[in-house]
């Protein structure tokens, strides 16, 4: 079954120090990875997509997410957080069969002061 | 959040009571979906649009209805079939389904439905 994994509820992360976001996934053909965030009451924004070519995919606001095939992972990094990235953060993979999104559950990261 | 306008953003049902919520988008996108969110489980897909006048259902498609009779508008009804529609509900839309790398999807803001 195609499914998407985010193992963390919650993350927390001091400012200035670096996050990650964990994300594995399963699916059959070629995986292709999205990031989005989402800030209360909104709707998602895109972040960041995999689909082919460099493993360490950059995005928007200073993530960047690195591709792992052997591991199935797909993680979301920032060098450097900001109290403003706290938000809740969504993986998903595309189903090959359908080509609809299959979303994990999410991540709510918060960056403490 | 720009090019897609949900309206109203927050609604309140009364039992036994259909109501419909609106998604209209600006973006010229062949591609509309309807998700439900709720708190720890991620998107749910409802129903999704490829071109007008078809759609399929999603995960999640028993009580609800749609219609896709512009480009532009793709309207959800929560029936009263639908015995617990307390949720987020979110619009999207693409310029692509079936492949290529353009696949991303733009989500509306957001509809918070309550149940009375």
């Amino acid at each position: 079954a195609q499914s998407v994994a985010q193992p963390e509820d919650q993350v927390n992360v001091a400012e200035g120090n670096p996050l990650t976001v964990k994300c594995t996934y399963s699916v059959s053909g070629n995986p292709y990875l999205f990031w989005y965030v989402q800030y209360p009451n909104r709707g998602l924004q895109f972040l960041l997509k995999y689909i082919t070519g460099d493993n360490l995919v950059k995005g928007s606001y200073g993530f960047e997410a690195e591709f792992n095939k052997s591991q199935t992972s797909f993680h979301l990094k920032k060098p450097s957080a900001l109290v403003s990235d706290s938000a809740l953060y969504f993986c998903a993979v595309r189903d090959n069969s359908n080509y609809q999104l299959i979303w994990g559950a999410g991540t709510k990261l918060i960056i403490k002061p | 959040d720009g090019g897609i306008t949900q309206s109203p953003k927050y609604l309140f049902r009364k039992e036994g009571q259909n109501v419909t919520l609106s998604c209209e988008q600006n973006l010229n996108h062949d591609a509309m979906y309807w998700y439900r969110q709720d708190p720890g489980q991620g998107l749910r897909l409802i129903y999704y649009s490829q071109i007008v006048n078809d759609f399929q259902k999603g995960d999640i498609a028993e009580g609800y209805s749609v219609s896709r009779e512009k480009k532009e508008s793709f309207p959800l009804t929560v029936t009263s079939a639908q015995k617990n529609p307390t949720a987020f509900y979110l619009c999207a839309s693409s310029p692509y389904t079936s492949g290529g790398t353009k696949n991303i999807q733009y989500f509306g803001a957001g509809t918070r439905l309550s149940v009375l």
